[in-house]
């Protein structure tokens, strides 16, 4: 089945700053890729997704790149806040049969004031 | 429009009792996903439901872990003679389809703290 891995599991950047999350999965048949956001206490909530059939999707601050002969993708977020202080999660799924979702350990984002 | 709700949003059991973990998707979604995540940790999954029936159950800790879905909608997550170490947050999440890209819509999740 699919296996997929995350770094960092915690990350600090002062606020302003970038950071970045990587990714990398296992089984080549994955094609969609979605991050999900998770403050503390409450649910989980997708983000961004990209699917394989492009490289990179950006929305205001936070972007995701795929590599898919390496089989990795990475969350971007620029200009970090406060307010991005946050668990992310990244998962891979191949939707052909069903969209069994698998995800990532998590990183723990802090952005410092 | 309402989301994926889950009860109840806390649960206390004493070791050995059996607890039911109720989750309503938002309505129209096909497919069901039951997670579990303990404290600090990812996202465990346990069953995914394509309308009424169950095709991956291979999250299922144990035996003593069963789930059904009625109608099309509502599951409930059993689990028999509690163990501390089933002590968690259980979220479910549907999604309009099973298949292609559909994202995930999580609800609350239910704490269980089995003492």
């Amino acid at each position: 089945g699919e296996n997929v891995e995350q770094h960092p599991s915690t990350l600090s950047v002062q606020e302003g700053d970038s950071a970045v999350i990587k990714c990398t999965y296992s089984d080549s048949a994955s094609n969609y890729f979605p991050w999900y956001k998770q403050e503390l206490g409450k649910r989980p909530q997708l983000i961004i997704d990209i699917r394989s059939n492009v490289g990179e999707k950006k929305d205001q601050r936070i972007a995701v790149t795929l590599n898919k002969t390496a089989k990795h993708f990475s969350l971007h977020i620029t200009e970090t806040q406060p307010e991005d202080s946050a668990v992310y999660f990244c998962a891979a799924s191949n939707p052909r049969g069903y969209q069994k979702v698998t995800f990532g350990t998590g990183t723990k984002l802090q952005v410092i004031p | 429009g309402a989301g994926v709700s889950q009860s109840p949003s806390n649960k206390v059991t004493e070791k050995g009792k059996d607890v039911e973990l109720r989750c309503d998707p938002i309505s129209g979604h096909t497919a069901l996903y039951w997670y579990r995540q303990s404290l600090g940790q990812g996202l465990e999954f346990l069953i995914y439901f394509q309308g009424n029936s169950a095709p991956d159950k291979s999250g299922l800790p144990s035996d003593r872990f069963s789930a059904e879905r009625t109608g099309g909608s509502v599951s409930t997550l059993t689990i028999q003679r509690t163990q501390q170490e089933d002590s968690a947050v259980y979220l479910c999440a549907s999604s309009l389809s099973g298949q292609g890209y559909s994202p995930l819509h999580f609800g609350n999740g239910t704490r269980l703290t089995v003492t």
